[in-house]
């Protein structure tokens, strides 16, 4: 099935310093959901959104729902070492079934 | 609160064998959903069951099954193994649809 745009594919920045990444889609979701996966790991939800226009933040984490609920952005403020690892975003539509799609991930490196 | 897990986390078969595994979902969690993780296709659906039933498919060659019995435990199977099944299965349980999913932490395949 189609998957998420999910960007940048990987992101290589200083601690301390702030990050954004994205997922499009041409079709409408009704939740957006990002995870944080460690190497050999399965993914762990961070951040789930249920409205279009919805900001929610867990710590030093914040991500929105898009208008066009064709979309979701995450941020980490002030990033550490321990937030290393791949970013997914997650869509799902409630058509007659549960379906939920994912991008393909970023990659962050955070520099001591 | 227990959360997902899956077993075994790790198993080395042969090319032509065949390999069941196993996934419980959170207390209460009706749906699980299967997902091949590979390096070069990113999260790929495999199948989801509801309360015993098979609800969304996705599009993985029938050597690829599951089922999910009356206590939601699932399992998956697959049969015939092929070099390309190597992989990092994940499964993800939720309440029902549009849900916040949670993820196991996975089976490592390997086929050799």
């Amino acid at each position: 099935g189609q998957q998420l745009n999910q960007s940048p594919q990987s992101m290589f920045i200083q601690e301390g310093e702030d990050v954004s990444m994205n997922c499009t889609s041409s079709s409408i979701f009704n939740t957006w959901l990002w995870y944080k996966q460690d190497p050999g790991e399965g993914p762990v939800l961070l951040i789930a959104l249920y409205k279009a226009g919805e900001l929610t933040s867990n710590g030093r984490l914040t991500a929105q729902f898009g208008i066009t609920r064709k979309d979701s952005f995450l941020n980490i403020s002030a990033s550490i070492p321990s937030d290393v690892g791949i970013y997914f975003c997650a869509g799902q539509r409630l058509l007659n079934n549960n379906d939920m799609r994912f991008g393909a991930g970023t990659r962050l490196t955070v520099k001591p | 609160k227990a959360g997902v897990t899956q077993t075994p986390r790790y198993l080395i078969k042969t090319r032509g064998q065949q390999v069941t595994l196993s996934c419980s979902p959170i207390s209460g969690h009706r749906s699980v959903s299967w997902y091949q993780q590979t390096p070069g296709q990113g999260l790929q659906f495999l199948f989801e069951y509801f309360s015993e039933t098979q609800r969304n498919k996705g599009n993985f060659p029938g050597r690829f099954s599951g089922r999910q019995f009356s206590n939601s435990r699932s399992e998956m199977n697959v049969s015939t193994l092929e070099l390309g099944d190597s992989a990092l299965y994940l499964c993800a349980s939720q309440t029902g649809s549009d849900t916040e999913a949670f993820f196991g932490q996975g089976t490592r395949l390997t086929v050799v």
